[in-house]
């Protein structure tokens, strides 16, 4: 299976900063990484399909990157709806696994 | 736009199997290109994909549930069904459809999913 290697596991942050995750997989995905917001009792939202395109509907403040094994997840500042957990995914290779999440909290 | 929506027994006891149903409405489950995936989530921990089911009836498992995971699809009824069988506490989760669109693999992400629905295994 291919494991993939959030970071940080945490971080808290303030409106308005500007904050980075980072995924990194065992193995190269290409660009068929995927970013995923999700709050507490609501389902995972798609933010972000193949690496770096932006899902519809979803604030432009939200953008990634990245190819092969490290892919980055950016959000430039920060909103207050957007505290929250997000998940990196690989949708390159079956079993399509999940990273373990980054939890986003208020500084 | 696909609206998905689970359904299912909230309870099930242990060595029994867990059925639960993903209504699709909005779409046909044998429109071309859908991918009808199945994930959870355990308490306090993260997100499992546990398999799909495809447009044309192909199915694809994690190969750590393969042998306790049925997946199916009723086109009568527009209906996705897990049953995971022989469940024991580790299965409580919320259990979520989620639908991925691709013209060929399924690459791009799930980008609809149903509210989910609460399983305990007790």
């Amino acid at each position: 299976d291919v494991q993939l290697t959030q970071s940080p596991s945490s971080l808290s942050a303030s409106v308005g900063d500007i904050v980075t995750v980072t995924c990194r997989a065992s193995q190269s995905i290409t660009m068929y990484l995927n970013w995923y917001q999700k709050k507490p009792g609501k389902a995972p939202k798609l933010l972000i399909f193949a690496a770096s395109s932006l899902q519809s509907g979803v604030p432009s403040r939200f953008s990634g990157s990245g190819y092969g094994t490290d892919f980055t997840l950016t959000i430039d500042s920060l909103e207050p709806e957007d505290f929250a957990t997000y998940y990196c995914q690989q949708s390159s290779t079956s079993p399509y696994t999940f990273g373990r999440g980054t939890k986003l909290d208020i500084k | 736009q696909v609206h998905l929506q689970e359904s299912g027994p909230g309870l099930v006891k242990p060595s029994q199997t867990l059925s639960l149903t993903c209504t699709v409405s909005g779409g046909s489950i044998s429109s071309g290109g859908y991918y009808w995936n199945w994930i959870r989530h355990h308490p306090g921990k993260g997100l499992e994909w546990i398999g799909y089911i495809s447009h044309s009836g192909n199915t694809e498992f994690n190969p750590s549930l393969k042998s306790r995971v049925i997946i199916m699809g009723d086109t009568s009824e527009n209906q996705v069904s897990l049953r995971l069988s022989s469940v024991t506490a580790a299965d409580t989760a919320v259990y979520y459809c989620a639908s991925t669109y691709s013209s060929g693999p399924p690459y791009y992400g799930m980008d609809v999913w149903g509210p989910g629905t609460s399983v305990t295994v007790s």
